[in-house]
């Protein structure tokens, strides 16, 4: 069975950028992919992209093109996520989740990694 | 973007009973649809996909159903470790989420 686990949580100034990690075991990791999602607050959940663990391929969601850079580590099956030019509403707890493909369901899911951004 | 809109946004239920819970998406997502069960504190837990398949592990007495833009997830016999968010997923499109439903404990 595959289990994710991500890296601690994080405080960060506006401005600033956050990487995230989740590595991956139990399974072959260059047959997944992984995507990342967060929820806010109060708000629900949104997906943000998905990476090939097999190729390094990525799709971003349009709200984060330009912001979020999504890479893969085989050699330590460790996906990670860095968020660019944070704002107070990238507050947030932020889930890895093995998909196969960008639209695609996800299971299972990482704990989750909670980044505040505050000043 | 599909807009995906969950009704009730809570649920009393009490336990044994059974609940019945409604997705429905903004455009047809064909059978392009997954349940999640989320509790604080944990990872989301997939428990349907393609809309009325369980995931491995999951008990039967959650169902799903529906096609196209009307979907619905059914606990026949809610159990103590039941109550949560629960939230559909569409994958038709980029993944889009409903805002979940609460199933509380009446």
């Amino acid at each position: 069975q595959v289990q994710l686990v991500q890296s601690g949580a994080e405080v960060k100034t506006p401005g600033a950028s956050v990487k995230v990690s989740c590595k991956a075991s139990g399974h072959t990791f260059s047959i997944y992919g992984f995507s990342w999602l967060r929820q806010a607050p109060g708000q629900g959940l949104e997906w943000m992209g998905w990476t090939s663990s097999f190729n390094a391929n990525a799709n971003y969601a349009q709200k984060f093109q330009g912001r979020v850079t999504m890479t893969t580590d085989s050699s330590t099956n460790t996906v990670s996520m860095e968020l660019r030019s944070l704002r107070s509403d990238d507050t947030a707890v932020y889930y890895c989740a093995s998909s196969v493909s960008a639209w695609d369901f996800f299971n299972p899911w990482g704990q989750g990694t909670l980044v505040i951004v505050s000043s | 973007e599909i807009v995906m809109t969950q009704s009730p946004a809570t649920l009393s239920v009490s336990p044994g009973e059974r609940a019945t819970l409604s997705c429905r998406a903004s455009q047809s997502v064909g059978g392009n649809l997954a349940w999640y069960q989320h509790k604080p504190g944990q990872a989301p837990r997939l428990l349907i996909y393609v809309a009325s398949t369980r995931a491995t592990g999951v008990p039967a007495r959650f169902s799903g159903s529906g096609s196209g833009t009307e979907f619905t997830l059914t606990i026949s016999s809610l159990q103590s470790e039941d109550f949560a968010l629960y939230y559909c997923q569409q994958y038709n499109n980029w993944p889009t989420f409903g805002q979940g439903t609460k199933v509380e404990i009446k």
